[in-house]
């Protein structure tokens, strides 16, 4: 039984390119969460998306990020034009469809994003 | 708005010693705690969580953790640590109005010394 997979484990890129970070949620979840942590400091939430549908996007930035969970396929953060200061450890977390509330998050082993 | 607080960003521990881990939140509404754990390289895992009933919640590994809402604290304990014990526990906060979103503390790395 797969847990969150994500990949690539490791990214590295020049400033300016764009970074795609990858995640597949547990086999029978469909909310995804994608949270950042810094060097040195706790983890904090970008997004939240379920299938199709972007539901809290209240820790991302304004620009160059985007992510998206598509009908089929893994969700996929986006960061165009990528700068030092995106780099950090990208974790995707993904939880079961609506029922009695657990709160329970099943994270991922996370992408490290290098931007050189 | 919901807070973590972990005030101590580094604890040493010989090693069959016991240790307290401690968390501060402040929130507005009903609070749902968490602690994780994350072991090097590796995503968190959930160490336990208090969501409703007794205030003294067991873990696995051996942890424990004791919500607080007077003083609005939930300390991890364990009465004797292992060497494999060694690693970053974050602890987390959710309003748990109908999602996992949560909020983490900035963590705690415990070393555990032979």
């Amino acid at each position: 039984n797969a847990g969150v997979m994500q990949n690539p484990r490791h990214l590295v890129r020049r400033r300016g390119q764009e970074a795609r970070l990858r995640c597949s949620p547990m086999k029978g979840h469909s909310h995804v969460y994608w949270y950042r942590q810094l060097p040195e400091e706790g983890l904090k939430f970008m997004v939240y998306l379920q299938k199709e549908n972007i539901i809290d996007e209240s820790g991302m930035p304004k620009e160059r990020f985007s992510a998206e969970f598509p009908k089929e396929g893994p969700s996929i953060l986006r960061i165009q034009q990528v700068v030092r200061g995106d780099s950090a450890a990208y974790f995707c977390a993904s939880s079961p469809p609506s029922g009695p509330y657990t709160g329970e998050l099943f994270f991922g082993e996370g992408s490290r994003l290098t931007v050189l | 708005a919901q807070s973590v607080t972990q005030l101590d960003s580094q604890v040493p521990v010989f090693e069959e010693a016991p240790v307290e881990l401690r968390c501060n939140y402040s929130s507005s509404v009903s609070v749902y705690l968490f602690w994780y754990v994350q072991y090097p390289n590796q995503g968190l895992q959930l160490l336990l969580k208090y969501l409703s009933g007794s205030t003294l919640v067991k873990g696995i590994n051996g942890f424990e953790a004791e919500f607080n809402k007077s003083q609005t604290s939930f300390h991890l304990r364990k009465p004797s640590v292992h060497i494999s014990d060694t690693a970053e526990y974050f602890c987390a906060v959710s309003d748990g109005f109908g999602n996992e979103k949560l909020t983490f503390g900035t963590g705690t790395r415990l070393t555990i010394i032979p």
